[in-house]
C-alpha cells in the first residue's frame, strides 16, 4: 500500500517559486503519481499528474527521481489565489491491485 | 474534462436516518468513485462504482452501510444508512478519464448527522 507523506503546511509570498515535496515509499510499479488542488468548499481541482522524470504543464512541474519514491510539486510565481491545500496521489485507478490513497495535503498559504 | 454536479449540496440528518446522494454526470464514464472527507482531514475513497457490476469497497466501507447503485455511465447514488454523528462529512464524487489517470471531482455534499 503505497502511502504518502506531505508537509501539513507551507508558507510562501507572491511571486516566488513553491516547492512542496511528497514521499511515498512503497509505489508500485503501475501507480501513477497525481497532485490535485483544493479550495474551500470545492471539491479537488487537477493540477498535474506523471509518472518517472519531469513533467510541465502550464500551471505546474512534477519532478520524480528515479526511485519514484517522491515527488516535487513545483509552482513558479505563486500568486494569492494559489492559496489552498494540495495533496499528492498515488495509484492507478484501472487496476484492481493498486489503491487509490490521497496525502494528508499541504496547506499552502500565500501572502502579499 | 467533465462536469459533475451532486444532490443535495448539504443536508442536517437525525441520527438513525438514511441520505441518498446522487451524482450526475454531463458525459458517458465508465469509473465513478465515492470518497469521504471530514473537517479538516484528506479524502478517503468508500468505493469504485462502475456501470453494470457491484460496487467495490475499501477496506473499513461496507455495502449495508454504504449502498451505491449505478444504473447508467451518467449516475450514481450513494446512500447513508442508519446515520450516527461519526457519518458526519463531506462525501464527494468522482469521475475517472480512460484517455488519462485524471480525476474530475463533484462540488461535494455536506452532511451532518444530529
Amino acid at each position: 500500500l503505497a502511502k504518502t507523506t506531505q508537509p501539513i503546511s507551507m508558507d510562501s509570498y507572491e511571486g516566488q517559486e513553491v516547492n512542496i515535496t511528497c514521499s511515498h515509499n512503497n509505489i508500485a510499479t503501475n501507480d501513477y503519481i497525481t497532485w490535485y488542488q483544493q479550495f474551500p468548499s470545492q471539491g479537488p481541482r487537477f493540477i498535474i499528474q506523471g509518472y518517472k522524470t519531469k513533467v510541465t504543464n502550464e500551471v505546474a512541474s512534477l519532478f520524480i527521481p528515479a526511485d519514484r519514491k517522491s515527488s516535487t510539486l513545483s509552482l513558479p510565481r505563486v500568486s494569492l489565489s494559489d492559496t489552498a491545500v494540495y495533496y499528492c496521489l498515488v495509484g492507478d485507478m484501472y487496476s484492481s491491485a493498486s489503491k487509490i490513497i490521497f496525502g494528508s495535503g499541504t496547506r499552502l498559504s500565500i501572502r502579499p | 474534462s467533465a462536469v459533475i454536479s451532486q444532490k443535495p449540496s448539504r443536508d442536517i440528518c437525525q441520527r438513525g436516518t438514511s441520505l441518498t446522494i446522487q451524482c450526475q454526470v454531463d458525459s458517458q464514464v465508465t469509473m465513478m468513485f465515492w470518497y469521504r472527507q471530514q473537517p479538516g482531514q484528506s479524502l478517503t475513497l468508500i468505493a469504485t462504482a462502475n456501470q453494470g457490476s457491484e460496487a467495490t469497497y475499501e477496506s473499513g466501507f461496507v455495502i449495508d452501510k454504504f449502498p451505491i447503485s449505478r444504473p447508467n455511465l451518467t449516475f450514481s447514488t450513494l446512500t447513508v444508512s442508519n446515520m450516527s454523528p461519526e457519518d458526519s462529512s463531506i462525501y464527494l464524487c468522482s469521475v475517472g478519464d480512460t484517455r488519462s489517470y485524471e480525476q474530475y471531482f463533484g462540488p461535494g455534499t455536506r452532511l451532518t448527522v444530529t
